[in-house]
């Protein structure tokens, strides 16, 4: 069964370093969702892509975090500097369909960041 | 903008009773409302969803129910089992109206065997 696969699985790194997040959707899958998920709350949108175009990203902290998926398949999201604040899992996701449908996403198993 | 309730927060229930999970949204244009399971460490795995042209969905053990008018979807698990301990979450979304997923705060059940 195709999965969403993402790494590393833990990253601790110190604030104000820069942290990298990597996420490889379900082969054929053009849109990919990068979320949030702070411990005890639901998952929270980042940025969503279309193919390699970014579709939403009106929730992520631009000042900080960047993310990319230049071909159109895997993303990496950025963090820099990191900060307390940012000790979280980051779930990636990917759904089979364009924008226009309403269609199911599947998630990875995270990255779960502690900033110290 | 969308905003989902989840409740109860926790839940518990005798192995073999069921247990019901009730989301309240507020925009009237989602459309699509999936249910997640979360297990400790892992993702969050889609277990059923529901569109607006539906009232009630069905899938083995798992039903899901849609009440449009008063903007409230509900799910039932019936004949619970150990395994079914984890944290879900339910979700409303709009997708043909740009409306991305807005996820409920989650409700950790518990199953005693």
């Amino acid at each position: 069964e195709a999965e969403v696969a993402q790494s590393p699985r833990y990253k601790i790194t110190e604030k104000s370093q820069a942290v990298a997040f990597w996420c490889d959707p379900i082969s054929g899958h053009a849109t990919l969702y990068w979320y949030r998920q702070i411990l005890g709350q639901g998952p929270e949108l980042l940025v969503q892509f279309q193919d390699e175009s970014v579709v939403d990203d009106s929730q992520l902290p631009k000042d900080r975090f960047s993310a990319e998926r230049l071909k159109g398949v895997d993303s990496t999201l950025k963090i820099q500097p990191a900060e307390l604040g940012d000790s979280a899992m980051y779930l990636c996701a990917s759904s089979p369909a364009g924008l226009a449908r309403p269609y199911e996403q599947y998630f990875g198993p995270g990255t779960r960041l502690t900033v110290t | 903008g969308e905003n989902v309730e989840q409740h109860p927060s926790t839940l518990s229930v005798q192995e073999g009773d069921s247990a019901v999970i009730k989301c309240t949204y507020s925009d009237s244009a989602s459309n699509y409302f999936p249910w997640y399971k979360q297990e400790l460490g892992k993702g969050p795995q889609l277990i059923i969803d529901i569109r607006s042209n539906v009232g009630e969905k069905k899938d083995q053990r798992i039903a899901v129910t849609l009440n449009k008018t008063a903007k409230h979807f509900s799910l039932h698990i019936t004949e619970t089992q150990p395994e079914d301990s984890a944290v879900y979450f339910c979700a409303a979304s709009n997708p043909l109206g740009g409306q991305n997923f807005v996820f409920g705060p989650g409700t950790r059940l518990s199953v005693l065997p």
